[in-house]
């Protein structure tokens, strides 16, 4: 059984602070994407990262594929509150099948 | 477009009775996915559809969820008997397929008590 593993589970933190959330699998994806959730709305798409050492920027998002595109990581620079949310990783596997990581809840305090 | 439409937000029934969630697609979105939200489990992929027809329906939980795809714009997900734990909150996206990214509706918020 594939499995896409999240941490940390839970991270609350300060308005501009940094933070990191990573996506980590023993198993190759030939893409992966990053979803924000809020609460009482579905996920929605911010990137998707198909290359191995990709590195893609959105706003202050800097999102990472690793080299042997088995994990991944989100980097949050002076986090706000607007950032709060449910952040789920999701990676393509050889069977074009779409693997879920459990997700991160962040709470960014004012 | 309007993105994925799903109906109703939230529904509250009894034990036994049928359910049935609507979920209108993205314009132009070949695959159309059913999945089921909860605290404990996460994201769980119910069904899929390419092209009206359905892939895979490995992640339905039982005899008692169907789905069907009657078209490329309407698709429903029905449950009968429903029981209480089905609860969850169930999500339809659409995608032109998957290394394009999902878009999700808003979800069906369902309570069986």
């Amino acid at each position: 059984t594939q499995l896409l593993e999240q941490s940390p589970q839970f991270l609350s933190i300060q308005e501009g602070e940094n933070l990191t959330v990573y996506c980590n699998s023993s198993s190759v994806f030939s893409s992966l994407q990053w979803y924000r959730q809020e609460p009482g709305e579905g996920p929605v798409l911010l990137v998707t990262v198909v290359t191995g050492g990709e590195v893609k920027k959105l706003k202050r998002l800097t999102f990472q594929f690793g080299d042997a595109r088995k994990d991944s990581s989100l980097h949050i620079t002076a986090a706000q509150p607007g950032d709060t949310g449910l952040y789920l990783c999701a990676g393509t596997d050889s069977n074009y099948q779409l693997i879920w990581g459990a997700g991160t809840k962040l709470i960014i305090k004012p | 477009d309007a993105g994925v439409i799903q109906s109703p937000r939230h529904e509250v029934t009894e034990m036994g009775q049928e359910v049935t969630l609507r979920c209108k697609p993205i314009s132009g979105h070949d695959y159309l996915f059913w999945y089921r939200q909860t605290m404990m489990r996460g994201l769980e992929l119910l069904i899929y559809f390419n092209n009206n027809v359905p892939i895979d329906d490995s992640g339905m939980p039982e005899d008692r969820f169907s789905a069907k795809m009657p078209n490329a714009s309407f698709s429903t997900l029905k449950i009968q008997p429903s029981e209480p734990r089905d609860s969850a909150v169930y999500f339809c996206a659409s995608s032109l397929d998957s290394d394009y990214g999902y878009t999700f509706g808003s979800g069906t918020r369902l309570t069986v008590v």
